[in-house]
């Protein structure tokens, strides 16, 4: 079955201090994962898609088929990058969401 | 020019009362979503149209029921509110399945 799990519920790091925000996934075809941010009280937002390589707000995600893997990373952290972390896989015509992680950032 | 939004931002309402909320997106999307957050922020789909016909009904009671006029307009209308529904319901776009999500702002829902 189609699941994602993000083992984390809470990552609180300073300011400065590199992140990462774990996702593995279990998905019977080819994966297309997400990862989304919710700030406080606000909407999701994408972050980043695993096929554009992208980096956005200086976080990179790398796609470990290997390891079943979609960690999000970036190697110095911000206050402003305090939020609600949700990585997501498509598949069966819908996103399935992991439970999130809160990235919480001391200055 | 709002990509995805829903009316109203709040709604406060007592057990046993009907509500109806709103959404609309102006990308152009074919398909459109809803989504449950609970207090633990987990994010639950709860059902998808895609061309206005329904393709994901995920686990709800049936006194959740969606309806879509069109392409740009998803509502949601819950029956006999319970406590148990108080929480932030978000509507999302996508262009086609399995695509990327846009989401609205969200619509806390809170049933005293």
């Amino acid at each position: 079955a189609q699941r994602v799990t993000q083992p984390e519920k809470l990552l609180s790091v300073f300011k400065g201090a590199p992140v990462e925000l774990k996702c593995n996934y279990s998905y019977s075809g080819s994966p297309e994962l997400f990862w989304y941010v919710q700030y406080s009280r606000q909407r999701l937002q994408l972050l980043l898609r695993h096929i554009s390589r992208e980096s956005i707000k200086g976080f990179t995600a790398d796609l470990n088929k290997g390891e079943t893997s979609f960690h999000l990373k970036k190697p110095f952290a911000q206050e402003e990058d305090s939020a609600m972390y949700y990585c997501a896989l498509s598949g069966y015509n819908k996103l399935i969401f992991g439970a999130g992680t809160r990235l919480a950032v001391h200055p | 020019d709002t990509a995805v939004s829903q009316t109203p931002k709040y709604l406060v309402t007592q057990m046993g009362n009907d509500k109806s909320i709103k959404c609309e997106q102006n990308l152009g999307h074919d398909t459109m979503y809803w989504y449950k957050q609970d207090s633990k922020k987990f994010l639950k789909i709860m059902f998808s149209y895609n061309n206005k016909e329904l393709i994901i009904n995920e686990t709800v009671p049936n006194r959740f029921s969606p309806k879509s006029p069109d392409k740009a307009h998803l509502n949601l209308h819950i029956n006999s509110l319970e406590l148990g529904d108080s929480a932030v319901y978000f509507c999302a776009s996508s262009p086609k399945p399995n695509y990327e999500q846009y989401f609205g702002p969200g619509t806390r829902l809170t049933v005293t």
